[in-house]
């Protein structure tokens, strides 16, 4: 069995702070991680995959994340946000095919 | 085209009718996905498939639900008797490869019964 958890509905942060959105997965096997992105109205769109080699994986947008296999965790990161990367983050997971995805996180950026 | 299609974009129909949601993948993907969505709520997986078979029906929740893929090319998800639980938005994705390719969403189809 695969899963993948976002621990946060709603991320709040300021324009030009930091932004970090949170994923932790629990797959056998080897994971394949992913990033989407979906903006009011819009399907998904891809941001960045890991499937193996280095542990920092940079992705459009300016977007990048980390893979910590001890912690079993693939958190989104932005070093400064943008009041336009307000939109639903879904982090997912792969093994075997099938794609599991996180119930997604609200990330909302203030001016 | 050059991404996933989906139709129609938006469907109302009334409580008991048949429904028939279609999707044309990206030329070439071997596999294709179909999920729902309801309002503020995340993606549920339905099925996908490998080629035109369904490794994985585990998702569709009730026997009313059913999907076809022919020619390794189109999908129709159809749902028959529809129920007002049914209004979501149901997305489909393809792939160039089921476990390290990145899917590629359609639009969705907007779903209401009414």
């Amino acid at each position: 069995a695969q899963s993948v958890a976002q621990p946060e509905d709603q991320v709040n942060v300021a324009e030009g702070n930091p932004l970090t959105v949170k994923c932790t997965y629990s797959v056998s096997g080897n994971p394949y991680l992913f990033w989407y992105v979906q903006y009011p109205n819009r399907g998904l769109q891809f941001l960045l995959k890991y499937i193996t080699g280095d542990n920092l994986v940079k992705g459009s947008y300016g977007f990048e994340a980390e893979f910590n296999k001890s912690q079993t965790s693939f958190h989104l990161k932005k070093p400064s946000a943008l009041v336009s990367d307000s939109a639903l983050y879904f982090c997912a997971v792969t093994s075997w095919g099938k794609f599991q995805f996180g119930a997604g996180t609200q990330v909302v950026v203030t001016p | 085209g050059a991404g996933v299609s989906q139709s129609p974009s938006n469907k109302v129909t009334e409580k008991g009718k048949d429904v028939e949601l279609r999707c044309d993948p990206i030329s070439g993907h071997t596999a294709l996905y179909w999920y729902r969505q309801r309002l503020g709520q995340g993606l549920e997986f339905l099925i996908y498939f490998q080629g035109n078979s369904a490794p994985d029906k585990s998702g569709l929740p009730s026997d009313r639900f059913s999907a076809e893929r022919t020619g390794e090319s189109v999908s129709t998800l159809t749902i028959q008797r529809t129920q007002q639980e049914d209004s979501a938005v149901y997305l489909c994705a393809s792939s160039s490869h089921s476990s390290t390719g990145e899917l590629f969403f359609g639009e969705g189809s907007r779903l209401t019964v009414l």
